[in-house]
């Protein structure tokens, strides 16, 4: 069965400054998805980013890019130049492609700091 | 266009009674699931949809029952509530049901209460 970890709880970081969330995932599969969603205190989830297992290049949204390490099994989140907006929980997320079954890792709190 | 709706926002049963939490999208999106978010735990599957008609389990299905009747609608029924399913209930949607390209859309939550 697949499995998502966050293994960091809690995290602050000062406004702009840039603070790296981690992700590791256990799969057997080639063909996936990895995602980060936002969820701020009003608790609307968002999706941050995305990257398909199949493509080697980084996703990169604005201030928000991943570090994808295909063999390591490991999607970290990198939000540069951090707001007071950035503030929220952040959840990992995998599917396997053709499945209709999403797994979410536990999340971590981000917490930027004027 | 008014996205993925919840209703009730927030509700407090009794251990026994039932309820049906109620999910709408005005997307014309063939996907829909339900999650629960307990503290510590993440979002967790309790069942989905990929179409009319047509539903299966998730992770955590027990207690709970679903239907799909319309694209629209995909109500998410407690049969008999108990203190275990306290918790924030989401429902969200997608256009293309399994494809990761996709973006989920998700409905701003339920805050479930079982004393």
């Amino acid at each position: 069965a697949q499995t998502v970890t966050q293994s960091q709880p809690e995290m602050s970081v000062q406004e702009a400054e840039t603070v790296t969330l981690s992700c590791t995932y256990d799969t057997s599969e080639n063909n996936y998805y990895l995602f980060w969603y936002k969820q701020p205190p009003s608790r609307q989830m968002i999706l941050v980013i995305r990257q398909e297992a199949y493509k080697q290049q980084n996703a990169t949204e604005n201030r928000f890019s991943v570090n994808f390490q295909k063999a390591a099994k490991s999607f970290s989140l990198k939000i540069s130049d951090s707001q007071l907006g950035d503030t929220a929980m952040y959840f990992c997320a995998f599917t396997r492609k053709g499945t209709y079954k999403y797994i979410f890792g536990t999340g971590t709190r981000l917490k930027v700091l004027a | 266009n008014a996205g993925v709706t919840q209703t009730p926002k927030f509700q407090v049963l009794k251990t026994g009674q039932s309820m049906t939490l109620q999910c709408a999208q005005d997307m014309n999106h063939e996907y829909m699931s339900w999650y629960r978010q307990d503290p510590g735990m993440g979002l967790r599957l309790i069942h989905y949809s990929v179409g009319a008609g047509i539903t299966d389990q998730g992770e955590v299905p027990n207690g709970y029952n679903v239907s799909r009747s319309t694209t629209e609608d995909f109500p998410l029924r407690l049969l008999s509530a108990a203190p275990s399913q306290t918790s924030v209930y989401f429902c969200a949607s997608s256009y293309n049901a399994g494809s990761g390209t996709d973006t989920q859309y998700f409905g701003p939550g339920t805050r479930l209460t079982v004393l």
